[in-house]
């Protein structure tokens, strides 16, 4: 069953606008992490911004925020005052209670538009 | 060099082939990853180390072969692939914690095709 979902393969936004990337998850878990990684496309994943499931204030980072709604089992990535070189695949992923294994979504494509 | 470091980045090889990807990492971590991605699928996770041991396969063929000599090296070798294989291969590192905070960091890839 797949345990990471984003249902958007691609966003567009203006320049300096806000953009939100969607993910939702699957776990049983109590105790487990959150994160979202940027791929340009030169291959690598960067880490952008983390979020436990026991905090209780959502993660920032610069100009990256996580809208976590645990109940919802929803941790959404918004990017304030977007730039052109945040064009990049964004992938969510989740760290399970174990501490060994990681799920990936497929991820979301986002244009950046001048 | 810093970070996390793949070579080479590129392979082409055939079915019949031999070859080894090598990863390393100059974070002090003491875990490490192989991932597999692939066009329109999730990254898969192949194995993990932690401590030199492996202490996940997730279900990958015996053509993949993983070993660690160390804390700081990781290399996956090739044996018999198949086309299908043809993929990014990203290897990772963090430190091996029960805390789920611990994230990983990514080197840039080995881009592997098989003919």
């Amino acid at each position: 069953a797949q345990k990471i979902t984003q249902t958007q393969p691609g966003m567009f936004v203006q320049e300096k606008e806000a953009v939100t990337l969607d993910c939702t998850y699957d776990t049983s878990d109590q105790s487990y992490g959150l994160f979202w990684y940027k791929q340009p496309s030169s291959g690598e994943m960067i880490f952008l911004i983390y979020q436990g499931s026991y905090d209780e204030q959502n993660a920032t980072e610069g100009r990256y925020s996580l809208n976590f709604q645990k109940a919802r089992k929803s941790a959404n990535l918004v990017i304030s005052a977007s730039q052109l070189g945040d064009s990049a695949m964004y992938f969510c992923a989740m760290r399970d209670g174990t501490g060994n294994q990681f799920y990936f979504g497929t991820g979301t494509s986002l244009t950046v538009i001048p | 060099e810093t970070g996390v470091t793949q070579t080479p980045r590129h392979l082409v090889m055939g079915m019949t082939n031999k070859k080894s990807l090598k990863c390393e990492q100059h974070l002090g971590h003491n875990a490490m990853y192989w991932y597999k991605q692939s066009a329109k699928k999730p990254l898969e996770l192949m194995f993990v180390y932690n401590f030199k041991e492996q202490t996940e396969n997730n279900s990958v063929p015996s053509r993949f072969s993983p070993e660690c000599p160390n804390s700081s090296h990781l290399f996956l070798h090739l044996h018999t692939l198949q086309p299908e294989d043809s993929a990014l291969y990203l290897c990772a590192s963090s430190q091996a914690s029960l805390r789920t905070q611990e994230t990983q960091y990514f080197g840039p890839g080995t881009r592997l095709l098989v003919l």
